[in-house]
């Protein structure tokens, strides 16, 4: 199993380009989310999906997309990069909610710098 | 709402020290606590996680008591290693596999 994988790595973008980030998870669980990392913040919750055709808002979500067609993926679109998007991104998977406490796994990671 | 605050870091030791991590919670209902590990240039691993009061979890040398009566999950491991460099961050989840995490906490151990 590739686990959770996140493309690209590292991106440059100018003011109001759009882009996507990419998730895929191989390990056919139903819990999809995306994460910003920022320094003395923690990780904040952008948005998350139960479930393919199924997405929902997080606590940080203005200037996010998201949409899961499958199981496996869940892209996070930005329509119009600014610079207080600047940040680290993760997406996480985890088998569902319908299960206590489940373990979630986290992907590398896809460093955002918006000039 | 939720929330986690951890002691912030840097937090300097030399090899075979103690490391003690404060972190404490605000929630509504019953938390599930957890302590995420990054370490250089990757993402996030689950370092270990309590679900109930005086649970007591515990992974790698490292372990935490979730203490209801004052709302904290402390982190402790008494001899680190070089190898235990990395950033840890404490977080809770009340439902829906929704995290809420703490700012996390740099540890950086010196041979």
């Amino acid at each position: 199993n590739a686990g959770v994988t996140q493309t690209p790595k590292f991106q440059v973008l100018k003011t109001g380009q759009s882009m996507t980030l990419q998730c895929a998870q191989d390990m056919n669980h139903e819990y999809m989310s995306w994460y910003r990392q920022d320094p003395g913040m923690g990780l904040r919750l952008i948005h998350y999906s139960v479930g393919a055709g199924i997405t929902d808002q997080g606590e940080v979500p203005n200037g996010y997309n998201v949409s899961r067609s499958t199981t496996e993926d869940f892209p996070l679109r930005l329509l119009s990069a600014a610079p207080s998007q600047t940040s680290v991104y993760f997406c996480a998977s985890s088998r569902g909610t319908r299960l206590p406490q489940e373990t979630q796994y986290f992907g590398p990671g896809t460093r955002l710098l918006v000039l | 709402g939720n929330s986690v605050t951890q002691m912030e870091g840097p937090v300097t030791l030399s090899e075979e020290a103690f490391l003690t991590i404060n972190c404490t919670y605000t929630a509504t209902g019953y938390p599930s606590l957890f302590w995420y590990v990054q370490y250089p240039g990757e993402g996030l691993q689950l370092l270990l996680k309590a679900t109930k009061a005086d649970d007591k979890g515990s992974n790698k040398g490292f372990e935490a008591t979730y203490r209801k009566e004052t709302t904290s999950f402390h982190l402790e491991k008494g001899s680190v290693q070089v190898s235990d460099s990395a950033v840890y961050f404490c977080a809770l989840e009340t439902a829906g596999n929704k995290l809420t995490f703490g700012g996390g906490t740099r540890v950086l151990v010196k041979p």
